[in-house]
C-alpha cells in the first residue's frame, strides 16, 4: 500500500532553515510528482510547488520562491523540502502529497504524509 | 484570504442531503478541473473528488461534485456523523499555482 511517511516535528529560531523529509513505499517513487502544501494552525490549505522525483525538476509557488528548496534521493525514496529565513508565520504543519505527472493530473493529490510541524518561535 | 470563497460553516442531521459552494474566477474554476478533499480532525487531508465529478476508490456514491462556470459544489446525501469534518475546494490557477478555498466546517446535528 502506498505510505508517505514524514520526519518529526522541529521547532527553530526564526532566520533558520528546516529541512523535511518525506519517505515513500508501496509505488515506483520517480513514477509520480511530489507536492508539498503546509496549514497554519487553524487555517487553511496553502500550495508550495512540487519536484518531479524522476527528473529533480521543480515548480514553486511564486510566494516561496528563494526561500524553499525541494529535492528528492532516489535511492532512497525519500523527498525533502527545505524552507530557509524562517518567520514566525512559517508556524504551520507540512504535509508532502503525491499526484500523477500525467496531463490534467498533476494538480490533485491523491495521498498525503501525516505531516511535519514546524513551530518558528524565538 | 483564499482564492476560492467556500462558506466557513455547514451543517445538517443524519440523512440529509448538504451542498457546499466553491466560487472562484476565470482562471482557476472557470478554466480547470475542481477538486475536493475531506479533513477529520487532526489529520492529513484525504482525497474526495477530482476532475470535477471523479471519486477515487474507496469514496462512498454518497459525495458527489459538480462545477458549472467559475463556481462548483460538493453534495453529501445520506448524512453520517462520520462525515464531521472540514472540507477544501482546490483548482489549477493560471497563475501558475494551486488553489485552496477556506475550507467549509461542516457539523452534523
Amino acid at each position: 500500500q502506498v505510505q508517505l511517511v514524514q520526519s518529526g516535528a522541529e521547532v527553530k529560531k526564526p532566520g533558520a532553515s528546516v529541512k523535511v523529509s518525506c519517505k515513500a513505499s508501496g509505488y515506483t517513487f520517480t513514477g509520480y510528482y511530489m507536492h508539498w502544501v503546509r496549514q497554519a494552525p487553524g487555517q487553511g490549505l496553502e500550495w508550495m510547488g512540487w519536484i518531479n522525483p524522476n527528473s529533480g525538476g521543480t515548480n514553486y509557488a511564486q510566494k516561496f520562491q528563494g526561500r524553499v528548496t525541494m529535492t528528492r534521493d532516489t535511492s532512497i525514496s525519500t523527498a525533502y523540502m527545505e524552507l530557509s529565513r524562517l518567520r514566525s508565520d512559517d508556524t504551520a504543519v507540512y504535509y508532502c502529497a503525491r499526484s500523477s505527472p500525467d496531463y490534467g493530473d498533476t494538480y490533485y493529490f491523491d495521498y498525503w504524509g501525516q505531516g511535519t510541524l514546524v513551530t518558528v518561535s524565538s | 484570504q483564499s482564492v476560492l470563497t467556500q462558506p466557513p460553516s455547514a451543517s445538517g442531521t443524519p440523512g440529509q442531503r448538504v451542498t457546499i459552494s466553491c466560487s472562484g474566477s476565470s482562471s482557476n474554476i472557470g478554466s480547470n478541473y475542481v477538486y475536493w478533499y475531506q479533513q477529520l480532525p487532526g489529520t492529513a487531508p484525504k482525497l474526495l473528488i477530482y476532475r470535477n465529478n471523479q471519486r477515487p476508490s474507496g469514496v462512498p456514491d454518497r459525495f458527489s461534485g459538480s462545477k458549472s462556470g467559475t463556481s462548483a459544489s460538493l453534495a453529501i446525501s445520506g448524512l453520517r456523523s462520520e462525515d464531521e469534518a472540514d472540507y477544501y475546494c482546490a483548482a489549477w490557477d493560471d497563475s501558475l499555482r494551486v488553489v485552496f478555498g477556506g475550507g467549509t466546517k461542516l457539523t452534523v446535528l
